[in-house]
């Protein structure tokens, strides 16, 4: 069951740039979790929003959740070329420790 | 910081055989976790454990089943391979109580490619 689905599904920037994605999702959710993945390697966390919250900050990271329309998004500024990599939200139902619920995930590409 | 561990970064195997894929973790997490990621689906849950003994089916657990008799070791097994069971496989654990499981993250393993002849 997908409950999240992420948009673009690829993305291309330069260097310094901003980069912004998002992510629907549709039944109410605990938490909403960003992560990113590597080329063949495993996910990384990056960084979780409950739904009581509206913003939140890590380094070069911003996400934002709009639980009305059922929405989050990630940005990352400055973009460097390291952050070459899928980004992927996932959502939490509710309390009861179920697993995450993976989108298809964002393709980002940052050159140099 | 945690690792896990999954014991083979690539695999081949033909069908009808009986494949083990394990996971280990160094930090006492309660929760694992295993998916299957192919192109264009992302990833799905194939089954998870909230402890030692315990398993509950994911989204797809056809064909597979698990093993969890430690706390630090989760096993996922293809009863007998099919070529659809070709894919990248990702472990993975998770820290919980009962109040806070749901608002921690997951950590992964590096993943296990798969490949069914």
């Amino acid at each position: 069951s997908q409950q999240g689905e992420e948009d673009p599904q690829a993305l291309s920037i330069q260097e310094g740039e901003n980069a912004t994605m998002n992510c629907s999702y549709k039944t109410s959710i605990n938490n909403l979790q960003w992560y990113r993945q590597n080329s063949g390697r495993g996910l990384v966390h990056l960084i979780l929003i409950r739904s009581n919250e509206r913003e939140k900050h890590s380094g070069r990271l911003r996400v934002t959740l709009d639980t009305s329309k059922k929405s989050s998004s990630l940005l990352i500024t400055a973009s460097r070329a390291a952050d070459t990599a899928s980004y992927f939200c996932a959502t939490v139902l509710n309390q009861a420790g179920t697993a995450l619920i993976f989108g298809k995930g964002t393709t980002l590409s940052v050159s140099s | 910081d945690v690792k896990v561990t999954q014991s083979s970064r690539y695999l081949v195997k033909r069908t009808g055989e009986k494949v083990f894929l394990e996971c280990v973790q160094d930090m006492d997490h309660e929760n694992m976790f295993w998916y299957r990621q192919d192109p264009g689906l992302g990833l799905r849950l194939i089954y998870f454990s909230y402890d030692v003994k315990m398993k509950e089916k994911g989204d797809i657990p056809e064909g597979y089943s698990v093993s969890r008799e430690k706390k630090e070791r989760f096993s996922l097994i293809l009863e007998s391979a099919s070529t659809n069971q070709t894919s990248m496989y990702l472990c993975a654990s998770r820290w919980t109580t009962s109040s806070q499981g749901a608002s921690q993250p997951q950590h992964f393993g590096d993943g296990t490619r798969l490949s069914i002849l």
